[in-house]
């Protein structure tokens, strides 16, 4: 079965910089995605990583060591909207078109 | 990009009494849907999968006679909380796959359930 961690809380400034660990055991791996998710709304898709390395996407960015079943979530240049909880999630099965197993999210909350 | 919709977005009931969230796929077809609750400050857990044409499949611990799944067509899949209790207020997600990019869904909005 898939078993996934990530801190409960986080909290940073405005304009800073933070790393979002998730740690994952998986039977199989197909991916690893990171989400984020204001309060009362659904998930927004922010990366997707199958291979090693950092991968970039304007503010964001999203590391990944399959052999170490490690993953992290770069916020640079922190705002206030960004305060909200971030989901690392994996497929449940090895197929096209399965589910998502989430990790349990870390609330990041981001202060002036 | 594809839009998957909800219906309704909120919902509040009195306890016995049942209810119907919709789930639409509003421009893709879509032959299985997902079924999500998230409990308040809690990560989304996946109930059941949702198949057009056949029976759902329910996620151990979720019973399938109080959470009813039908499938009806490629674009609408239908959860219904029967004999609602307070336990059952939560937030319900819907999401379909992405089939152009194999691991990746379309969410939608959510419901809000207040079970009274």
């Amino acid at each position: 079965g898939q078993n996934i961690d990530q801190p409960t809380e986080m909290t940073a400034t405005e304009g800073a910089i933070v790393q979002i660990n998730c740690t994952y055991q998986t039977s199989g791996f197909n991916g690893l995605f990171w989400y984020q998710q204001h309060a009362g709304e659904a998930p927004t898709f922010l990366s997707y990583n199958v291979l090693d390395g950092l991968e970039e996407k304007g503010r964001f960015s999203s590391f990944l060591s399959r052999s170490k079943g490690y993953s992290y979530l770069l916020l640079k240049e922190l705002q206030m909207k960004d305060s909200a909880s971030y989901l690392c999630a994996v497929p449940l099965r090895d197929q096209a078109g399965t589910a998502l197993i989430f990790g349990k999210g870390t609330t990041l909350s981001v202060s002036s | 990009g594809a839009v998957v919709s909800q219906h309704p977005s909120w919902v509040i009931c009195k306890s016995g009494t049942s209810v119907k969230i919709e789930c639409r796929s509003l421009d893709f077809q879509a032959t299985t849907m997902f079924w999500y609750r998230q409990f308040p400050k809690q990560s989304l857990m996946l109930m059941a999968t949702s198949n057009e044409g056949s029976k759902a499949t329910y996620e151990q611990g979720v019973e399938k006679d109080k959470f009813l799944i039908n499938h009806a067509s490629l674009t609408l899949s239908t959860l219904t909380v029967t004999s609602a209790h307070p336990e059952d207020s939560s937030f319900y997600i819907c999401s379909a796959p992405d089939l152009a990019a194999p691991y990746e869904q379309y969410f939608g909005p959510g419901t809000r359930l207040t079970v009274t």
